[in-house]
This record gives C-alpha cells, structure tokens and sequence, in this order.
C-alpha cells in the first residue's frame, strides 16, 4: 500500500519556466509534508516544509501547496534552473507525541534544459 | 547548517560479518534519529527510530535483533547489522532532527551502500 505517490516519475522544463512536481498522499493522519531533493550518491537534502495547519509555505524560488481536502501536494520551482535538475522526493508524516514517521514517494526526476 | 555524516559510503563483506554503520549529527544534537533502508526501485523505507538514552523503536517486521541500533550520545548513532547474509545487501541512510519543535525537518547523511557476498 503506497500511502505516498509520486505518479510522475521523471519531468522536463526548459530553463527560466515554471516546474511543478505533484505529490498525492491517502493517510489523513498526516501532520507535515516535506520535500526533498537528491543528487545522485548524495543524501536527499532537505528542501521545503508545510504543515497541515496551513496551505502555501514560500521559500525563494520554492513553493510548496497543500490541498488537504484533495490530500495532494505541489512543490513549484520558479524560474527553474539548470542546478535543479535533480531526483525530488515528497514526504508526509503524522505527528504524534512529537514522533515523525516519515513516509517516501517513489521520486520524479527534473531536468532542466538550457 | 544541520549536517549529518554516515560512514562508511561503502561497505564489501562476507556473509556471517556484522557490520557497523555511524551516523553523526555534526553540527547540531539529536535525541532522535531515523535509519532506514531502500530495496531496488523502491523509496526509503523507515526501519527504526533511535531514542539517545533509551531503546529504539523498531517498525513492523524489522528485525530487533538483526538491526542493533545504539544512540550513545545526542550526536552520534550507530546501526549494527549482525550476521549479515546477501539478503541484508542494501542502502542504509541514516537522518538526524533538531530536537526544537517536532515540526523540525529530518537531515540526512549520504547513505552506505551494504553488499555481502
């Protein structure tokens, strides 16, 4: 049971675009969503964070949205650029007692063009 | 900032070895920190959570006993695979949490890649 999705994985934008990576979850249990971005033989970096109580959270060129009532999440990335090409990954965890149990999508692979 | 090592990236070894894998919170503490283990074309799956000072809480179907887990310092755990067997080969990554708020995000280290021949 694949409690986090991520339907899409790879996606390509040209440079200077809009990129928009979505992330649909089914636990109505969770509390906070983060994304991550990793390259390769790294670990996923930390990106950006949201918690339920709230629907957009805005961090430089970083946006991410959350549609509880949808359970689906969007990171947005303006304007993309070529160092963003990268393998993003969402994460969504209840929060209970302070504890996070964190639970991955599969990734999407952005690559941005010249 | 939040800067997590693990080590060693790589490890080769024979079946029956125990290997021990570090991970170390080097700019901030935590009394909490995640290990988890990706399988082929799937996502990080979570194995445990280490509790500094206390046991740690293990998910469904991870075995305690194969996985050794030690959180001896606010900066430092350790995961153990004990007799390790080719089933065992895998990535290992290990994440750390600033222990302010519970809404802190995880970091994590770069990952161990476990073969056992």
């Amino acid at each position: 049971d694949q409690q986090v999705k991520q339907n899409s994985p790879s996606l390509s934008v040209q440079e200077g675009r809009i990129s928009i990576l979505n992330c649909d979850y089914t636990n109505s249990m969770f509390d906070y969503f983060l994304w991550y971005k990793k390259y390769p033989a790294e670990g996923p970096t930390f990106l950006i964070s949201i918690s339920s109580i709230k629907d957009k959270n805005e961090d430089g060129r970083f946006t991410v949205f959350l549609n509880k009532s949808a359970k689906h999440l969007s990171l947005h990335i303006v304007p993309s650029q070529p160092g963003d090409s990268a393998v993003y990954f969402c994460a969504a965890s209840p929060i209970i007692q302070g504890a996070q149990k964190l639970v991955f999508g599969q990734g999407t692979r952005l690559t941005i063009n010249p | 900032g939040a800067v997590v090592s693990q080590h060693p990236s790589r490890v080769i070894c024979k079946s029956g070895t125990s290997v021990k894998i570090e991970c170390r919170s080097l700019d901030f503490q935590a009394t909490t920190m995640f290990w988890y283990r990706q399988f082929p074309k799937q996502s990080l799956m979570l194995m445990a959570t280490s509790n500094e000072g206390s046991k740690a809480t293990y998910e469904q179907g991870v075995e305690k006993d194969k996985f050794l887990i030690n959180h001896a310092s606010l900066t430092l755990s350790t995961l153990t695979v004990t007799s390790a067997h080719p089933e065992d080969s895998s990535f290992y990554i290990c994440s750390a949490r600033e222990d302010r708020n519970s809404l802190q995000p995880q970091h994590f280290g770069d990952g161990t890649r476990l073969s056992i021949l």
